[in-house]
């Protein structure tokens, strides 16, 4: 089954340790994004990734790191938690190739990951 | 930049009603698609209609119709015939063609009662 999937799907933690919010696809998509979402705010972009090994900033970076080692995977990294960024997070992955173009550009998102930062 | 505006924080009808979602669209960009999401209450994001800024034609999935208008920035969402499992939060959201980017709407939390 193609699908994103995210790890952990809630998380309590407490300001400064250190997390990592996994992501991973199977759809061998070359674009990857991590978005947050708020209420009142819709969702808005961290992180995206082209390929591997290239990674930019979105809208509101701040405070989190990401990284692009392998295609299918792209962790998302909050090196010192602030209860600003308490929020539920999302990944998505894209394609612009393959047999079907109807897909191209279709963001498939992950189950997404409730975070509490205490 | 890019914005998208929803201006309808919650509606509610009644089911087998039809019901309009709306949305309009900032942008000076000519190629862009939009879409619509559901976010149901278990959270996961579900695609439910796009539309390729070049098409004319309105794009429509069984329910779920758009009203595309590229001159004015607007697309907003028909749902005809509403089931009580449409109830959900839904998004319009907006991509240059090439760009990696969904810019979202601030959502609109839409109630089918029985």
């Amino acid at each position: 089954e193609a699908q994103v999937t995210q790890n952990p799907r809630y998380l309590i933690t407490v300001t400064g340790k250190k997390l990592t919010v996994t992501c991973s696809q199977n759809m061998n998509h070359e674009y990857m994004s991590w978005y947050r979402q708020d209420p009142g705010l819709g969702l808005r972009q961290i992180y995206y990734s082209m390929n591997v090994e290239v990674t930019d900033k979105g809208d509101v970076p701040e405070g989190y790191k990401v990284s692009r080692k392998e295609k299918r995977n792209f962790p998302l990294i909050l090196e010192s938690p602030s209860p600003n960024q308490t929020s539920l997070y999302f990944c998505a992955s894209s394609t612009q190739r393959g047999a079907s173009p109807r897909f191209y550009n279709e963001q498939f998102f992950g189950p997404g990951t409730r975070l509490t930062v205490l | 930049a890019q914005t998208v505006t929803q201006s309808q924080p919650e509606m509610s009808v009644q089911e087998a009603e039809t019901v309009t979602l709306s949305c309009t669209y900032d942008t000076s960009e000519n190629n862009y698609y939009l879409f619509w999401y559901k976010q149901p209450p278990s959270r996961q994001m579900i695609l439910v209609i796009r539309q390729e800024a070049y098409k004319q034609q309105n794009a429509t999935e069984n329910r779920f119709s758009v009203n595309f208008q590229k001159a004015a920035k607007s697309f907003s969402l028909k749902i005809s015939d509403s089931q009580l499992g449409d109830t959900a939060m839904y998004f319009c959201a907006f991509l240059i063609q090439g760009a990696q980017k969904l810019v979202f709407g601030q959502g609109t939390r839409l109630t089918i009662n029985p």
